[in-house]
């Protein structure tokens, strides 16, 4: 069966500091990927998805960047954190078309302080 | 553009009642898909039902149904039966078919099951 994995879980940052989330997904193979975020009383904006390794579709211009070094693998970095950065970020998978059922991953609160 | 409203910021029944969730969209396409996914206090995202727009009959899984009406561009949820454990925010999204295939979410309800 597939499982996603998101690491970390929470993660605490001050402002201006670098970011790394990773996300890992098993049992599938060339899956699309997504990154969402969900600020507070806001919905899920998708920030970008990828349809295949080295692929990255970005949705919504900011300082965050997206990477697909393998195929079953998506990071969401930063090079420097906005206060405005701080939400709950989940990973997504699907296999195939965008129209398949997405399949979240547990996500990582992320607070910038 | 494509938009999903969500009119009800929260709401509250009782457990066994029947409770409906409104969402409205506005598309000038034909072809989409339509979703209620739920997420539960634990934040994992759960798909509820979806419905294909060329479809009439209304979808169903278990307690849970909507009302799609096409031409009104609404899609609400209806829970019946509710049970404690729909306690979560529920989320109408849209998928437009054939373009850059986009999944668009509402803003969200948060549904209260009180015992």
């Amino acid at each position: 069966s597939q499982t996603i994995h998101q690491w970390p879980a929470t993660l605490v940052q001050p402002v201006g500091s670098p970011l790394s989330l990773e996300c890992t997904v098993e049992g599938t193979s060339n899956p699309n990927l997504y990154w969402y975020r969900q600020a507070a009383g806001r919905g899920l904006q998708l920030l970008f998805y990828s349809v295949g390794i080295g692929q990255i579709s970005s949705e919504v211009p900011q300082n965050l960047s997206a990477s697909r070094p393998q195929d079953r693998q998506f990071i969401l970095s930063s090079k420097k954190l906005l206060l405005s950065d701080s939400g709950f970020y989940l990973c997504a998978w699907s296999a195939g078309a965008f129209y398949n059922e997405q399949f979240f991953g547990p996500g990582t609160r992320l607070t910038v302080l | 553009a494509q938009t999903v409203t969500q009119s009800q910021p929260e709401m509250s029944v009782q457990e066994a009642e029947t409770v409906t969730l409104s969402c409205t969209y506005d598309t000038s396409e034909n072809n989409y898909y339509l979703f209620w996914y739920k997420q539960p206090p634990s934040r994992q995202m759960i798909l509820v039902i979806r419905q294909e727009a060329y479809k009439q009959q209304n979808a169903t899984e278990n307690r849970f149904s909507v009302n799609f009406q096409k031409a009104a561009k609404s899609f609400s949820l209806k829970i019946s039966d509710s049970q404690l454990g729909d306690t979560a925010m529920y989320f109408c999204a849209f998928l437009e078919m054939n373009r850059d295939d986009k999944i668009i979410f509402g803003k969200g309800t948060r549904l209260h099951i009180l015992p």
